[in-house]
């Protein structure tokens, strides 16, 4: 079985500065991860996913985020953000040939005017 | 351009009553999924669906059944209704294993 553990509940940032959100897993097989961003009152959207290939994935509203096999973990960053971005964002891990996708606890991203 | 719709938005229920949250998606995906969450808690998964006629179960389905007769429908059943049942119901699906997981925009459920 897989797990996702997100440490950080809230991360606040001052506008325009880097952020970078902090996602580990565990799994005894390949795995599949993805970045999901919940605005207020609505259902989750994918920002990016990593299957297999490049370590670096780029996704929308210019997040990116690495692949670390070696440290598992998948860490999602903005060089600059803005206060659009104030979202909660989720990290989740599947394993290939498992239909289930399992979901860190989330950290809530507050952008500081 | 639906995607995934759940009804109802909102439901006030009392203690041990009975509900059908309904769920349906018009993108011809095989995989569908009930989710709910809690403060703090991240989403977990009550039942899953890799197709029609096939479910099965997730971390946390006591108290509820499902059903999915069709590619496009996914009921979720709760019985016997109890305050931990309070929650926001999520459904949500997708074509395959790698793909984007599509989200309805929830369903608000309070158990008094």
């Amino acid at each position: 079985a897989q797990s996702v553990t997100q440490l950080d509940s809230q991360v606040p940032v001052f506008e325009e500065a880097p952020v970078e959100l902090r996602c580990n897993y565990s799994s005894s097989v390949s795995v599949y991860l993805f970045w999901y961003v919940q605005y207020p009152n609505q259902g989750l959207q994918l920002l990016l996913k990593y299957l297999s290939g490049s370590t670096l994935v780029k996704g929308i509203n210019g997040f990116e985020a690495e692949f670390n096999k070696s440290q598992t973990s998948f860490h999602l960053r903005k060089p600059s953000v803005h206060i659009s971005d104030t979202a909660e964002y989720f990290c989740a891990v599947s394993g290939p040939g498992n239909e289930k996708l399992t979901f860190g606890t989330g950290t809530r991203l507050t952008i500081i005017p | 351009n639906a995607g995934v719709t759940q009804t109802p938005k909102f439901r006030i229920l009392k203690i041990g009553q009975s509900m059908t949250l309904q769920c349906t998606q018009d993108m011809n995906h095989n995989y569908m999924y009930w989710y709910r969450q809690d403060p703090g808690m991240g989403l977990k998964l009550i039942y899953y669906s890799v197709g029609a006629g096939i479910t099965d179960k997730g971390e946390v389905p006591n108290g509820y059944n499902v059903s999915r007769s069709t590619t496009e429908d996914f009921p979720l059943r709760l019985e016997l209704a109890a305050p931990s049942q309070t929650s926001v119901y999520f459904c949500a699906s997708r074509m395959d294993k790698t793909g984007e997981l599509f989200f309805g925009e929830g369903s608000r459920l309070t158990v008094l």
